[in-house]
């Protein structure tokens, strides 16, 4: 079946570092791809999504790529806020079907 | 901005027990969903409902779960016998269309199964 593998962390990094975060996917079909962040405390947001191969999701300052040749979702921002502590999940979708997720990856910022 | 919302946002209860845990989707959605995050772990899908009746289900949902839309803007999670495994972060969550694509999750119920 179709699956979601992230890189787990958890990931620790100074203010104002670049941040990746990796996935990958396996699907049988042409899946949507999304991250959904979940702050302390909190539920999942939708961060960004894309809906087919080669296109650019972005929202606050993060960005994701759907690279079709390589099955990859690669989460990236440039500069990383305090504020952005959280975990984050990966996850498919195929035709709006239940959603597949990553195991998730702790994002930890020092000021 | 429409959200989903779900109540109670923390839920404690004994062994045996029966819980309903309660989803406000966004008011024109037509798909519903509940996922369960245990603590640590990643989320995983329990159901998805639609015109009424149940869609998909996954192994994790047995004869203890049930779901009800009990009138025409709540859907709920109810479980018959808790178990201490059953111990999690529920959330539930909509979209309007299949091919929409995007579901919204609500703030979850953290369950405490003691």
């Amino acid at each position: 079946g179709d699956s979601v593998t992230q890189m787990e962390g958890p990931v620790t990094l100074s203010e104002e570092a670049f941040l990746t975060i990796n996935c990958t996917y396996t699907a049988t079909g042409y899946p949507s791809l999304f991250w959904y962040v979940q702050y302390p405390g909190e539920g999942l947001q939708l961060l960004l999504k894309a809906t087919k191969a080669d296109d650019k999701g972005s929202n606050k300052g993060f960005e994701a790529t759907y690279r079709k040749e390589t099955t990859s979702f690669h989460l990236e921002k440039g500069s990383v806020q305090v504020s952005d502590s959280a975990v984050y999940f990966c996850a498919l979708s195929d035709r709006g079907q239940n959603f597949v997720f990553g195991p998730g990856t702790r994002l930890s910022v020092l000021p | 901005e429409p959200e989903v919302t779900q109540t109670p946002s923390h839920q404690v209860t004994q062994m045996g027990q029966e819980v309903i845990l309660r989803c406000v989707p966004i008011s024109n959605h037509l798909y519903f969903y509940w996922y369960r995050q245990i603590l640590g772990q990643k989320v995983e899908f329990l159901v998805s409902f639609y015109n009424n009746e149940i869609s998909e289900k996954s192994e994790i949902f047995d004869d203890q779960f049930s779901v009800e839309r009990p009138d025409g803007s709540n859907f709920t999670l109810k479980i018959r016998s808790t178990k201490l495994e059953d111990s999690a972060m529920y959330f539930c969550a909509s979209n309007g269309r299949i091919s929409t694509d995007t579901q919204y999750f609500g703030p979850g119920t953290r369950l405490t199964v003691l």
